[in-house]
């Protein structure tokens, strides 16, 4: 079972800021990871899969990249609307499973 | 419009039962596995189950393994979760969420979630 850590727990941004968020794999999971945004009351919502690949309809703003054990998600140029917590996923072993989270709140 | 809609939750007593529903609508239910992930109250998101299209694939959490059972009625676009033998623990927002392919992994849709809070 690969158990995924993200970093930082949390991170404060100006709106405008570039946000980074880091995630780790504690064995290689090769690109099988996907993004989530959940904001207060909300269901999750997809961001990116196969790490890099935004879903549909999801602002170039946010990019996703790494491989292995080392993923990172960034949003380039935060705003009021992005600040949610974050959880990244693995689907290459199984169970599924996902990282405890990041919350991105405004600095 | 893509919706997926869970029912079913409540307060129950520690050792009882529950029944939750998922109810699809907007895509061909019968092309994709479906999963169940809960959340516990102010916690991270934590896969609970996955069915394939055709129930030849499912899997459970072990933390729910032996006491929780997975289903779909693909003429009834639905997907179920019965739970027994409910713990203090299963308190959590159980949300149904639509995969991308047989057994993909990763979720696209996902419902509002219905809430299950076991105590006595």
């Amino acid at each position: 079972e690969a158990v995924m850590t993200q970093s930082p727990a949390t991170l404060s941004v100006s709106p405008g800021e570039r946000a980074t968020l880091s995630c780790r794999a504690s064995q290689s999971i090769s690109s099988n990871v996907a993004w989530y945004q959940q904001k207060p009351g909300q269901a999750p919502r997809l961001l990116i899969s196969d790490a890099s690949t935004r879903a549909t309809g999801i602002p170039a703003r946010f990019s996703g990249s790494g491989s292995g054990t080392e993923f990172t998600l960034t949003i380039s140029s935060l705003q009021s609307e992005d600040f949610a917590v974050y959880y990244c996923q693995q689907y290459n072993n199984w169970p599924p499973g996902f990282g405890p989270g990041t919350k991105v709140d405004i600095k | 419009e893509v919706q997926l809609v869970e029912s079913g939750g409540g307060l129950v007593q520690p050792g009882r039962s529950l029944r939750l529903s998922c109810a699809a609508s907007g895509f061909t239910f019968d092309d994709y596995a479906m999963h169940w992930v809960r959340q516990a109250p102010g916690k991270g998101l934590e896969w609970v189950s996955g069915i394939s299209w055709n129930r030849g694939g499912i899997g459970y959490a072990d933390s729910v393994k032996g006491r929780f059972t997975i289903s779909r009625d693909n003429a009834k676009n639905s997907l179920f979760l019965q739970m027994n033998s409910l713990r203090v623990e299963d308190t959590a927002l159980y949300y149904c969420a639509k995969d991308v392919g047989y057994f993909s992994g990763w979720y696209d849709i996902w419902g509002q979630g219905t809430l299950v809070t076991v105590s006595s």
